[in-house]
């Protein structure tokens, strides 16, 4: 029969232009978080993280957000491309791995 | 190239069988994890060891589940016995924790279970 899974939230970009990805978080305890990309088959991958003593971190191409009065994280990837496709979580954690706590993850298409 | 490293990749068991997944983390993390991925649940955090001691397993189902560290090179994740609604992709992860500053966690390639 069907089966009926979690609707992940899909965003569909142009290749070249930037992608935003945005992750809601619940415990205002939370004061690490990690962003990670899976790929169809693959374990997640780390992309980049952020202390909660920092509100922006830029990687290559990445740039993760941090607003910890709304308890809101956003991931911003320039210059999208094909490879980009995959589903991103958001992940939190508060201090020393005590409890990391993955969010159900963004679909992310990059049309060519 | 340090990797986290999970076998099998896939099991396909019978129902009421015990089925039994390895990882070898990283070399020099002391956090090792294990999680499960599911369309309906999405990634479950099903138990964590540090320096190989067992901190949380409250997410794992006690009456069949099981999850050790013989060595810092080895953990394993058991079930006992087996149920359809296990199936799922099983993600080990090691991290490394200093300080209680937590680092980034690496995950394996999984161990796709279906249990029929």
């Amino acid at each position: 029969g069907e089966s009926v899974g979690l609707h992940l939230p899909t965003l569909s970009v142009q290749e070249g232009d930037n992608s935003i990805i945005n992750c809601a978080y619940s415990n205002s305890a939370s004061d690490y978080f990690i962003w990670y990309k899976q790929e169809s088959g693959k374990g997640p991958q780390f992309i980049i993280d952020i202390r909660s003593n920092m509100d922006k971190r830029q990687g290559q191409r990445v740039t993760v957000l941090l607003n910890k009065t709304v308890k809101h994280l956003s991931l911003q990837i320039a210059a999208t491309q094909p490879g980009d496709s995959a589903v991103y979580f958001c992940a939190s954690d508060s201090g020393g791995y005590q409890k990391v706590t993955f969010g159900t993850g963004t679909k992310l298409q990059v049309i060519p | 190239d340090a990797r986290v490293t999970q076998t099998p990749r896939h099991k396909v068991t019978e129902m009421g069988q015990e089925v039994t997944m390895r990882c070898q983390p990283i070399l020099g993390h002391n956090t090792v994890f294990w999680y499960r991925q599911t369309m309906m649940q999405g990634l479950e955090l099903l138990a964590y060891f540090r320096n190989r001691a067992p901190l949380d397993d409250s997410g794992m189902p006690k009456d069949r589940f099981s999850a050790e560290m013989p060595d810092a090179t080895l953990a394993t994740l058991k079930i006992q016995p087996s149920e359809p609604r296990d199936s799922a992709v099983y993600f080990c992860a090691s991290g490394l924790v200093q300080f209680a500053l937590n680092t980034e966690a690496f995950f394996g390639q999984g161990t796709r279970l279906t249990v029929v």
